[in-house]
């Protein structure tokens, strides 16, 4: 079965500094698409960065990077510059071409002001 | 900008009902997902729809159906509902054509089976 793993059930951060979340996941296909989600208290699923795993370059988004070793099968997330508006739920996926996305547990990280 | 919309929610209903979770997407998506999300859990794929009149089984189809009469619409059944059902559910939606495209979640349903 594909599986994601999310190995840090909890983080936390203190404002303005760095913090990064851990993501494995298990697939023996070569062409696929990696996701990180977001969850805040509202509920709502937001997506926060997105990879072509045939990109070699570590997609980014403002504050938001990945590091992405796809010979580790490994995608973590890098929040730069923590803002407390980042407290939420994050969840890292995969997709292989149109299938559905499989979903890691999540990261619940806390914001320390 | 993409818009999925859940019918409820919250939702309160006792064993033994039968539920309906209504989905409603405004982007002419061919693809459209149910998923579960329990504490400790994550997303868990519950049934998901290619197109009209098409639908898949996912990871933990037991004790849900689903509906898809029109593209727009994708509707979640619990025939019988169970306490172990108490959940919150999200709806999703994607294009066909393009598989970097990200989900489009609704706000999520949180049920409550007494």
């Amino acid at each position: 079965a594909q599986t994601v793993t999310q190995s840090q059930p909890e983080m936390s951060v203190q404002e303005a500094e760095t913090v990064t979340l851990s993501c494995t996941y298990d697939t023996s296909e070569s062409d696929y698409y990696l996701f990180w989600y977001k969850q805040p208290p509202s509920r709502q699923m937001i997506l926060v960065i997105r990879q072509e795993a045939y990109k070699q370059q570590n997609a980014t988004e403002n504050r938001f990077s990945v590091n992405f070793q796809k010979a580790a099968k490994s995608f973590s997330l890098k929040i730069s510059d923590s803002q407390l508006g980042d407290a939420a739920m994050y969840f890292c996926a995969y997709r292989i071409g149109n299938t559905p996305l499989v979903f890691g547990k999540g990261t619940r990280l806390s914001v320390i002001a | 900008d993409v818009k999925v919309t859940q019918s409820s929610r919250y939702l309160v209903k006792r064993t033994g009902e039968k539920v309906f979770l209504e989905c409603v997407q405004d982007m002419d998506h061919e693809n459209m997902f149910w998923y579960r999300q329990d504490p400790g859990l994550g997303l868990r794929l519950i049934y998901f729809s290619y197109d009209v009149k098409m639908k898949e089984k996912g990871d933990i189809p037991e004790g849900y159906s689903v509906s898809r009469e029109k593209k727009e619409r994708f509707s979640l059944i619990l025939e019988s509902a169970s306490t172990n059902q108490t959940s919150m559910y999200l709806c999703a939606s994607s294009p066909t054509d393009e598989h970097n495209s990200p989900l489009h979640f609704g706000n999520g349903t949180r049920l409550t089976v007494t």
